[in-house]
């Protein structure tokens, strides 16, 4: 039982370079979050989902896309990156919305 | 929008001392609300969940309190060991399945 993994762990981006970023869960959640932590600032919400074939915006949306095809799977994509977007981005997933949420290790992106 | 505070940003603490770290915010409309810990380098792990009917939650040496109508929670720890160093993080769920996270205390217990 693995968790929460995401993939990759660490990635350097060039200015307006595009990437995803794929989060995978095995316990069958149906909750699936995208945070991005910046120092001092805490965690914000990117980007969440309710189940399979959804998603929804959450606190900082702009300049990024979500896809949920699968119901393990939790796909972030940044189309054009900009030196804005350097952070450490976590997912997360919960059976639902009253549940702990269970957290992966983090992406730590770059972009320069 | 919700707003959440956590103070202090950083404490510095002897072993075996009781201590309370603090989460306020600025929304009373929660629908629940998670402290977390985090170590350096390393993803969140959950440590109490208290619903917006419940006062309270405790696991092992830890205890989280919740005043929603004066937008509190507290998390104490009692009897602090070097292992409990870390940041500890409050978030607060609304009612529209989004969260919003302080920028957590981080704690130093020194042997």
């Amino acid at each position: 039982n693995a968790g929460v993994t995401q993939t990759p762990k660490f990635r350097v981006l060039k200015t307006g370079q595009s990437m995803t970023l794929l989060c995978a869960q095995d316990m069958n959640h149906e909750y699936m979050y995208w945070y991005r932590q910046d120092p001092g600032m805490g965690l914000r919400l990117i980007h969440y989902s309710v189940g399979e074939g959804t998603t929804a915006k959450g606190e900082v949306p702009d300049g990024y896309n979500v896809s949920r095809l699968k119901k393990q799977n939790f796909l972030l994509g940044l189309e054009s990156a900009a030196p804005s977007q350097t952070s450490v981005y976590f997912c997360a997933s919960s059976h639902n919305f009253v549940d702990t949420q269970y957290f992966g290790p983090g992406t730590r992106l770059t972009v320069l | 929008k919700q707003e959440v505070t956590q103070i202090p940003a950083a404490l510095s603490v002897p072993e075996g001392e009781n201590l309370v770290l603090n989460c306020s915010f600025t929304d009373s409309a929660i629908y629940n609300l998670q402290w977390f810990r985090q170590d350096p380098g390393k993803g969140l792990t959950s440590l109490l969940l208290i619903q917006s009917s419940q006062r309270e939650q405790t696991s092992g040496r830890l205890n989280a309190s919740l005043d929603k109508s004066s937008g509190r929670s507290t998390l104490y720890i009692a009897a602090s060991q070097p292992g409990d160093s870390a940041t500890y993080l409050c978030a607060v769920g609304d009612n529209f399945n989004k969260f919003y996270f302080g920028s957590g205390t981080k704690l130093n217990v020194k042997p």
